[in-house]
């Protein structure tokens, strides 16, 4: 069973806080989406990772940036957060060439206040 | 235009009715089309995915793909309260950074 598991479900921030969060996959998948959902806008994609160290720009890269040091290990920074980056962010792997069959964690519910 | 348009909803049917779930897509590149549920609080889980076009059947869900009309359908038959999620239909192009989600249809299956 693909076991996607990220660092927190809930998180409080402050504006201007750097934030991480953090994404760890156990199917040994070469890609690693992050995403944000919103209501009335469904999944944006933020960035993805298709090898260690390798980076892809999604639909809303700005003010974001990730981190891929480790093949199961991915994560998403807001280096300075604002409150319009409150939302659900989502991560989700699949393997190479299987974009189309994404496995997503639970979610992380991130306020910035 | 925004790439993936898809009904929010809410969808509300009586249980054992059929479900008709549709997107429409504005790039004819797409070659990959999938749908998702998702439960509440939850992330979302593969249903099932098509390439190309045509029909593709997984026990009560069945998928269709018109690329002509760009257009999908999810159906499920005999409807069951714990189908009641919802649902986000997706598509993908020829790179791995073409990849676009339906905003979801809310679907409640009343027992």
């Amino acid at each position: 069973d693909v076991k996607v598991t990220q660092s927190s479900r809930y998180l409080v921030k402050r504006t201007g806080e750097k934030v991480f969060l953090e994404c760890v996959q156990d199917m040994d998948h070469e890609n690693m989406f992050w995403y944000r959902q919103d209501p009335g806008l469904g999944l944006r994609l933020i960035y993805f990772s298709y090898d260690v160290k390798m980076k892809e720009k999604g639909d809303i890269p700005e003010g974001y940036s990730v981190s891929r040091e480790k093949k199961e290990r991915f994560s998403l920074i807001l280096e300075s957060a604002s409150t319009n980056q409150t939302s659900m962010y989502l991560c989700a792997s699949s393997f190479l060439g299987g974009a189309y069959e994404q496995y997503f964690g639970p979610g992380t519910r991130l306020t910035v206040t | 235009q925004k790439e993936v348009e898809q009904d929010p909803g809410p969808l509300s049917v009586p249980e054992g009715a059929i479900v008709s779930l549709n997107c429409t897509y504005s790039n004819s590149a797409f070659q990959y089309f999938m749908w998702y549920r998702q439960y509440s609080r939850k992330g979302p889980e593969l249903l099932m995915y098509t390439y190309s076009s045509g029909n593709k059947e997984d026990g009560r869900f069945t998928a269709q793909v018109d690329k002509s009309s760009k257009y999908i359908s999810l159906f499920i038959r005999d409807s069951q309260p714990s189908d009641s999620a919802t649902y986000l239909c997706a598509m993908s192009g020829p790179t791995g950074n073409q990849f676009y989600f339906g905003t979801g249809t809310s679907l409640t299956v009343i027992p």
